[in-house]
């Protein structure tokens, strides 16, 4: 079975600051993995996403995830936060014969000035 | 602009009341999913359906029923038998293949009462 886990509920983080959001993954296969981030109220939107190649892969409004096949990771991050980030991330998890995506709880970031 | 058009945003219902929520994709995507989100459980997935006429169910399908009559389309009912259907439902697309990540609509908010 496939599980994702975001083990940090809630972080805060200061303006400029950078930030890390972690994310692990239980996949039988080969996995691929997506990183969407949520305003409140809204459907989610795609940051980024990492099927094959380079483990480190960029996405839109600064931020980067780094697969570690070794730990069963794709944590996210941004060097400098801006208060737009503000928001739910989720990471998920699937295969390339599988069309069912699995979500982690998600990881609510606040940004404080 | 093509996307996912979820209505109604809100949605408020007496209880043992059959409840519909409309989706309509407009991107030719051949998937198509409902997930459910309660605060601090990610998303879960209800049903999905990879091609027209044809659905499966997810990982708490029990109390909804779908249907999948045309391509953009995919309504979801939340039936008497869903024993907490108060939650946020969010309808999403993706082209099969599964190198083309999930693009997700604006949600209903469904409050039973």
């Amino acid at each position: 079975a496939q599980s994702v886990t975001q083990p940090d509920i809630h972080i805060t983080v200061s303006e400029g600051a950078s930030l890390e959001l972690r994310c692990n993954y239980s996949y039988g296969a080969t996995p691929y993995l997506f990183w969407y981030v949520q305003s409140p109220g809204q459907g989610l939107q795609l940051l980024l996403k990492y099927f094959s190649g380079d483990t480190l892969v960029q996405g839109i409004k600064g931020f980067e995830a780094e697969f570690k096949r070794s730990q069963s990771s794709f944590n996210l991050r941004k060097p400098s936060v801006h208060w737009s980030d503000a928001a739910e991330y989720f990471c998920a998890v699937g295969g390339s014969n599988d069309y069912k995506l699995s979500f982690g709880a998600g990881t609510t970031v606040t940004v404080r000035a | 602009d093509g996307g996912i058009t979820q209505s109604p945003k809100y949605l408020f219902r007496k209880e043992g009341q059959n409840v519909t929520l409309s989706c309509e994709q407009n991107l030719n995507h051949d998937a198509m999913y409902w997930y459910r989100q309660d605060p601090g459980q990610g998303l879960r997935l209800i049903y999905y359906s990879q091609i027209v006429n044809d659905f499966q169910k997810g990982d708490i399908a029990e109390g909804y029923s779908v249907s999948r009559e045309k391509k953009e389309s995919f309504p979801l009912t939340v039936t008497s038998a869903q024993k907490n259907p108060t939650a946020f439902y969010l309808c999403a697309s993706t082209h099969t293949g599964f190198n083309s990540p999930l693009h997700f609509g604006n949600g209903t908010r469904l409050t039973v009462t």
